[in-house]
């Protein structure tokens, strides 16, 4: 079975360039995770989609962070400009919708290998 | 929010023996836990998880105790070998069964031959 699908695997470009990160989630999962990891602050959850619609960006660091999902398979993570302080690995994640018998009941997330994002 | 503490940041231990790795988590209605290993150049892949209904789980050499009353959960890793050596993340929801989890540090974990 195919994975969560990310890419580039690897982006390098100048300050103030826009970035664009793509995601395709595990096909039936209905939530995505968008993540960043840097050494200084470790795995943080940017952006959390269920059912395509945004529910939680309060980890979107500023305005420049947008995130969109037009579908059930397809996810996108823009940075406009960005700026050296930006440069980490960003994961996207996807999980299956909780059991109709637990509503409550987490779901594994299951991770892409990421984009190792670095701005000059 | 939840907070999730993680210790050790860094292990060694020989081929052969054991490895722990210990969680504290602070919200008292979390009640998913799960691990993930992180291998160089690739995404966390989760490796086991607990719920809070039960205080023990086991699959082949990887194990993960709950312990409810003290808000800590540990993973358990026995008869180590080489290709087990990555860093280890435990997880934890924020707030209950919430959706989003909230990441300990990280453990890089080292088997020596």
């Amino acid at each position: 079975d195919a994975g969560v699908i990310q890419s580039p695997r690897h982006e390098v470009t100048e300050m103030g360039q826009e970035v664009t990160l793509r995601c395709k989630p595990i096909s039936g999962h209905n939530s995505l995770f968008w993540y960043r990891q840097t050494m200084m602050r470790g795995l943080e959850l940017l952006i959390y989609f269920n059912n395509n619609v945004p529910i939680d960006d309060s980890g979107m660091p500023e305005d420049r962070f947008s995130a969109k999902m037009p579908n059930a398979s397809f996810s996108t993570l823009k940075i406009q400009p960005s700026e050296p302080r930006d440069s980490a690995v960003y994961f996207c994640a996807s999980s299956l919708p909780p059991g109709y018998v637990h509503p409550n009941r987490n779901q594994p997330q299951h991770f892409g290998d990421g984009t190792r994002l670095s701005i000059l | 929010g939840e907070n999730v503490e993680q210790h050790p940041s860094t292990l060694s231990v020989q081929e052969g023996d054991s490895a722990v790795i210990k969680c504290t988590y602070s919200d008292s209605a979390s009640n998913y836990f799960p691990w993930y290993k992180q291998e160089l150049g690739k995404g966390p892949q989760l490796i086991i998880d607990i719920r809070s209904n039960v205080g023990e789980k086991k699959d082949q050499r990887i194990a993960v105790t709950l312990n409810k009353t003290a808000k800590h959960f540990s993973l358990h890793i026995t008869e180590t070998q080489p290709e087990d050596s990555a860093v280890y993340f435990c997880a934890a929801p924020r707030g209950g069964s919430a959706r989003q989890l909230t990441f300990g540090s990280g453990t890089q974990l080292t088997v020596l031959p």
